[in-house]
């Protein structure tokens, strides 16, 4: 079945450093892919998407290409400040069997500190 | 502005007790979704629905049912509170076609004592 993997966390870097957060999936057809991002005592919200191979979604400062030949969706961010501390998620829209639901990674905690 | 509401924020209740969460949206989705969110930061899609009338289990199984009578309108509720229960839970809708994203509200963080 439909499946995503990310890395685990949690994640801590020093304000300005390079952000990469990996994300692999595996899926029947061709998914869309999405960034969600969940800042402390907050919901979800959506940080970026892509919809087909090689979109690239950007939103923030933040990037993720969809690579078809590698089933992946890393998150990248070349410089990351401290309100970037929260918690990312990496989702698949469901397709062959979920009803149409997002299959959601268990997240990734970043820290960033000043 | 449309958006998606819960409430309550925080809620402490004793075991045995019925409870009720709130949600509602004003974006006119008709998909609406519950999850719940344990302490590891993963979510577990507990139930949704497709419209008016519809509801649906998900992944997780949970004790809790649902509820939707109107479109905007998608309440949770607990017939019994037990401490097993404790957790974050989260309300999203979404168009529910395809590509569409889910927009979330901000969570009942639920402690049952």
């Amino acid at each position: 079945g439909n499946s995503v993997t990310q890395m685990e966390g949690p994640v801590t870097l020093s304000e300005e450093a390079f952000l990469t957060i990996n994300c692999t999936y595996t899926a029947t057809g061709y998914p869309s892919l999405f960034w969600y991002v969940q800042y402390p005592g907050e919901g979800l919200q959506l940080l970026l998407k892509a919809t087909k191979a090689d979109d690239k979604g950007s939103n923030k400062g933040f990037e993720a290409t969809y690579r078809k030949e590698t089933t992946s969706f890393h998150l990248e961010k070349g410089s990351v400040q401290v309100s970037d501390s929260a918690v990312y998620f990496c989702a698949l829209s469901g397709y062959g069997g979920s009803q149409g639901n997002l299959i959601f990674g268990k997240g990734t905690k970043l820290s960033v500190k000043p | 502005e449309a958006d998606i509401y819960q409430t309550p924020r925080y809620l402490v209740i004793g075991t045995g007790k019925k409870i009720t969460l709130e949600c509602s949206q004003t974006m006119g989705h008709d998909k609406m979704y519950w999850y719940q969110q344990d302490p590891g930061m993963e979510l577990h899609l507990i139930h949704y629905s497709y419209g008016v009338n519809s509801t649906e289990k998900g992944d997780l199984s949970s004790e809790s049912t649902v509820s939707r009578i109107r479109t905007e309108h998608f309440p949770l509720t607990l017939e019994s509170a037990r401490p097993s229960h404790t957790s974050q839970y989260l309300c999203a809708s979404s168009t529910g076609t395809y590509n569409s994203p889910l927009h979330f509200g901000n969570g009942t963080r639920l402690t049952v004592t």
